[in-house]
């Protein structure tokens, strides 16, 4: 099956400092990646998706100066988190799909790298 | 916005019950729907996937259903174990894109 891997599985930073986040897809070309946030005891909230060789698309709320995103091969997309701040405290995951935007696709998600600013 | 729920926000039973857990969209308008499982302080592992065409999808002892005039979406789970212990999310596709909006999550406890 499918697989995709983080690196890190956990950081931790102190605040100011920025943060890479590495996302790849282990088996499989992914033509487009997707990055998530999840806070304690809550859901998985999109941030961004990104597809090969174009500038992501970020949602609503989410500063695309601060968190950025590079998606560069098929294969890996990084998520920087720039001068962070406890704020920024979070579980990120990222996934991948095979698909061009489509909505038949499988998104296959990573193992998530919980990210703490002191 | 599209809003998703899931109900309950907690469960725990005896090991061997057959559960149902719910999900509802506030946007009845889904392309595709997949049911997730999460352990603690770990990623998310894909169950099910409901394509658009599609009504159900099953799974060993997992079922998923998907009712798109109301918006609702059901796991049914046989014969719990202990082992299915975890928090179980819900997600679409509600505006095509493969972009997914999450359920709250069910947290679900299998006692011996």
């Amino acid at each position: 099956g499918a697989v995709v891997s983080q690196h890190p599985s956990w950081v931790i930073c102190k605040s100011g400092t920025s943060v890479k986040i590495e996302c790849r897809s282990l088996d499989f070309q992914a033509t487009t990646m997707f990055w998530y946030r999840q806070f304690p005891k809550q859901s998985l909230m999109l941030m961004a998706t990104s597809n090969e060789g174009s500038k992501a698309t970020y949602e609503q709320g989410v500063e695309k100066d601060k968190f950025l995103i590079n998606h560069a091969s098929l294969t890996l997309s990084t998520l920087t988190v720039t001068s962070a701040h406890p704020e920024d405290s979070s579980f990120y995951i990222c996934s991948a799909s095979s698909a061009s935007g489509s909505h038949q696709e499988t998104q296959y998600f990573g193992p998530g790298t919980r990210l703490l600013v002191l | 916005k599209q809003e998703v729920t899931q109900i309950p926000a907690a469960l725990s039973v005896p090991e061997g019950e057959n559960l149902v857990l719910n999900c509802s969209f506030t946007d009845s308008a889904i392309y595709n729907l997949q049911w997730f499982r999460q352990d603690p302080g770990k990623g998310l592992t894909s169950l099910l996937l409901i394509q658009s065409s599609q009504r159900e999808q099953t799974s060993g002892r997992l079922n998923a259903s998907l009712d798109k005039s109301s918006g609702r979406s059901t796991l049914y789970i046989a014969a719990s174990q202990p082992g299915d212990s975890a928090t179980y999310l819900c997600a679409g596709d509600t505006g095509g894109g493969n972009k997914l909006t999450f359920g709250t999550g069910t947290q679900l406890k299998v006692e011996l």
